[in-house]
């Protein structure tokens, strides 16, 4: 039974190119929430998703900043025309549906801008 | 407006000592409280997960507290070791929207 999965580990792009970090949920968990993580900083909430559905992306900065949750394979963060301000740790967390339940974290994704 | 307020916001103790991480929130209707590990480079890992009905919670070393009524947790960790050099998170949801509200989290580091 595999946790959260975020791949890649590690990711460096150039300034204005686009970077797309993906998420696959513990199997049986429809919920997806994004945070992003400055360095010395702490988590900060960016977008939550349910299996085709954006539920609040209160969080996310807007433009350049995408996020999808298919029916079918991993939910997706897309950011387009990266600037070296959106280097940072991006993790994922999946829950079942409830607050009272698993909520479980991966093990995020680095994006580093040159 | 709901928040989550951790003290301190780092810690630094001897190798064996023991210390309590404080949470206060403002999250309502009060669903859980999570206290999380996040490791240098990792994802957080959940500790504990206490509900309203719950007072005190452990795993190993790690003991968490919750006082609905004052809406404060803490986190008792006793005979540290070097490993406890963490982040330490707490995590409140409500009972609406299936939200989560996070801590700043206290950032712990123990010397030999």
């Amino acid at each position: 039974n595999a946790g959260v999965m975020q791949n890649p580990r590690h990711l460096v792009r150039r300034r204005g190119q686009e970077a797309r970090l993906r998420c696959s949920p513990v199997k049986g968990h429809s919920h997806v929430y994004w945070y992003r993580q400055l360095p010395e900083e702490g988590l900060k909430f960016m977008v939550y998703l349910q299996k085709e559905n954006i539920i609040d992306e209160s969080g996310m900065p807007k433009e350049r900043f995408s996020a999808e949750f298919p029916k079918e394979g991993p939910s997706i963060l897309r950011i387009q025309q990266v600037v070296r301000g959106d280097s940072a740790a991006y993790f994922c967390a999946s829950s079942p549906g409830n607050t009272g339940s698993g909520y479980t974290f991966g093990s995020g994704t680095r994006l580093t801008v040159v | 407006k709901n928040q989550v307020e951790q003290s301190p916001q780092s810690l630094i103790i001897l190798e064996g000592k023991n210390c309590t991480l404080q949470c206060n929130y403002t999250v309502s209707p009060f669903s859980n409280l999570r206290w999380y590990k996040q490791d240098t480079g990792r994802g957080p890992v959940s500790l504990t997960i206490m509900t309203f009905s719950e007072n005190t919670k452990s795993n190993g070393r790690y003991t968490a507290t919750l006082d609905a009524d004052t809406k404060q947790s803490s986190l008792h960790i006793t005979a540290s070791q070097l490993s406890d050099s963490a982040s330490y998170i707490c995590v409140v949801s409500a009972n609406t929207g299936n939200q989560f509200y996070f801590g700043t989290g206290t950032s712990l580091t123990v010397i030999p």
